[in-house]
This record gives C-alpha cells, structure tokens and sequence, in this order.
C-alpha cells in the first residue's frame, strides 16, 4: 500500500528564517503535488513536479522531486507570516491521478 | 476561486441519516474525485470518476455511494450516518484522469453528524 509521509509535522519558526518540509512516498511515480491549506478553507496548488529532478520555485517557495530517492522538498527562503498554513504533499497514481496525501505540515511563522 | 462548487457549505445532521453533497467540476473538466478530511484520518481519497464512469476506488465507506450524470456534476451520498463520518468533504476535477492533470478543489462541504 503506497504512503507518503511527511515531516516535519508541526514546524514553528521565526520570520526571515529558512527551512525544508520533506515528504517521502513508498513507491516509484514521477507525479508530485503541493498544496496549502488555511485553517478552515479548501486546498490551493502550488506545485506540480512531473519529472525526476523537476524544480520549480514561486516567491518564496521552491519544491524539487528526486524519483530515485522517492522524495520531494518544499523549501522556504526568508519565511514572512503569510506563509502560516497547512503544507500537504501528494502522490498522483499515474493512471487514475487520485492523489495520496501526506499527513501535512502545520506551518506558523512568528513576527 | 478554482471554478469548482459545491453545495452545501455546511451541513447538521442527526445520526442514521442520509444526505447529499453536491459537486459541479470547472467546465471542461471530465474527471471527478471525491476526498474526506478529519482530524483523524487526514485527507483521504475515497472515489475517482471520468465522463461518467467510476474509475478508482479509495477507502470509501459501504454506507457511501457516488456517481456523475452526463452533465458532468456529481454527488456523493452518505448514509446511516455515524458521529464519525463529521468531516469536511472535498471535491476535485481536472481535465483528463491521469496524474499529469492537475486537480483544482472545491470549498467543500463540511458536515456535522450529532
């Protein structure tokens, strides 16, 4: 049974600082998603990494998928406040696309 | 605003009883999946439609069915409801059924069962 698990769980940091959400999933796939999530609303794409070594960045932002090592990052450079959410990951079956999710990364970013 | 809806946004409802969420994919969109999200299981897949015919199947409960007419909208129905099944359901559609076609989620429905 494929899972993806993500780490860490809980991450609380200060504003300015940078830090690295890892997500790893127990079989082959080449299709990796980002999403955020704020507290009670639906969840927001951010990244979609389709090929190994596949990096893609948006402000502050930056997610890469290594296939070999079955493991994608979700870096964050200079975290602000705004970046307060919830940080899930999901595998896309290849044939279907249903997606399996991490257990999600609660980020809070304090002044 | 991803273009997907669904109705309703919130939901109270006793135990033993049956309802029915609604969802309407962004036009142009062929595939249909169904997620559930509580604090104790997480964000789970439960059912996977395209044009019509179910496609995969996740950890959906028998008490829960769904289905998508010909005009692509599609509803899931629970019933013999337990406190247990208060959680938020969301619903996701994309272009195509495979993992390259990027799913855009609706606000979902949050139901509570007392």
């Amino acid at each position: 049974e494929l899972k993806v698990e993500q780490n860490p769980l809980f991450l609380s940091m200060q504003e300015g600082k940078n830090y690295t959400i890892y997500c790893n999933y127990s079989t082959t796939s080449d299709r990796l998603y980002w999403y955020r999530q704020d507290p009670g609303k639906s969840l927001e794409s951010l990244f979609v990494l389709l090929s190994n070594g596949a990096v893609k960045q948006e402000g502050r932002l930056m997610a890469s998928l290594d296939t070999k090592a079955r493991l994608s990052t979700l870096h964050i450079t200079a975290a602000v406040h705004d970046l307060s959410a919830t940080y899930f990951c999901g595998h896309g079956s290849s044939n279907t696309g249903k997606l399996i999710f991490g257990q999600g990364t609660t980020l809070q970013v304090k002044p | 605003d991803s273009g997907v809806t669904q109705t309703p946004k919130h939901l109270i409802t006793a135990t033993g009883q049956r309802v029915t969420l609604r969802c309407s994919p962004r036009s142009g969109d062929l595939s249909v999946y169904w997620y559930q999200q509580s604090l104790d299981q997480g964000l789970q897949f439960l059912i996977q439609y395209y044009n019509g015919e179910e496609r995969a199947k996740g950890n959906i409960l028998e008490r829960f069915s769904a289905q998508q007419f010909p005009d692509l909208h599609s509803e899931l129905n629970l019933s013999s409801l337990e406190l247990g099944d208060s959680a938020l359901y969301f619903c996701a559609s994309s272009r195509g059924q495979g993992a390259s076609y990027e799913q855009y989620f609706g606000p979902g429905t949050r139901l509570t069962v007392t």
